[in-house]
């Protein structure tokens, strides 16, 4: 069984701050995992994805997430929010032969200006 | 922008009325997804298609039936819509399934209210 947790559904920051936004997940297999987006009225949009070629994946919009196997983590990270990043944030993973993505329940960011 | 349409955008129903969602690809991929959206619940899944008339049950099918006689169409039906079937509804599509790298590409959703 495969699933992934965001801790924090609500996460605040300052204009110019680090983002941090987490997630863990729970594998059987070694997993594909991915982080989306989704600005408000729309639908989710890829961030970036781990697909085992490195640790350390950088993604759209200076966004980067470090697959750590020892913590079973994929937390996302940005080192200066912009306003523009206001937005709903889900983890994601798939790694078995279930055909299927499952998705963490979403972390809505606000940046204060 | 992958072309993925969904109609209708914003649909009001009442209790016990049939309701068919459609979702729409241009891209010729072989998956594609029906995923219910709620707050505290994020994405979970309901039906999903690996090809024409093939399709699976998610998470969360209860309530709901799916068709795809072609490629590019997948029709989400609620056969007697109910009040805890108020949700936004997003078709996503991908060329492999789950278990892979892939990259879901999702519609713009559907807001639908059932009074």
């Amino acid at each position: 069984a495969q699933s992934v947790t965001q801790l924090g559904s609500h996460v605040s920051v300052s204009e110019g701050a680090l983002v941090l936004l987490r997630c863990n997940y729970s594998s059987s297999v070694p997993p594909y995992l991915f982080w989306y987006v989704q600005y408000p009225n729309q639908g989710l949009q890829l961030l970036l994805k781990y697909t085992s070629a490195a640790t350390l994946v950088k993604g759209i919009n200076d966004f980067e997430a470090e697959f750590k196997k020892s913590e079973t983590s994929f937390h996302l990270t940005k080192p200066s929010a912009h306003m523009s990043d206001a937005a709903e944030y889900f983890c994601a993973v798939s790694g078995d032969t279930g055909n299927q993505f499952y998705f963490g329940t979403g972390t809505s960011l606000t940046v204060i200006p | 922008d992958a072309g993925i349409t969904q109609s209708p955008r914003h649909k009001v129903t009442e209790t016990g009325t049939p309701v068919t969602l459609r979702c729409h690809q241009t891209e010729n991929h072989r998956y594609m997804y029906w995923y219910r959206q709620d707050p505290g619940h994020g994405l979970r899944l309901i039906h999903y298609s690996y090809g024409v008339k093939d399709t699976d049950k998610g998470e969360v099918s209860d309530g709901y039936s799916v068709s795809r006689s072609k490629t590019e169409d997948f029709l989400l039906t609620l056969e007697s819509a109910t009040s805890s079937q108020t949700s936004v509804y997003f078709c996503a599509i991908s060329e492999r399934g789950g278990g892979s790298t892939d990259t879901q590409y999702f519609g713009p959703g559907t807001r639908l209210t059932v009074l």
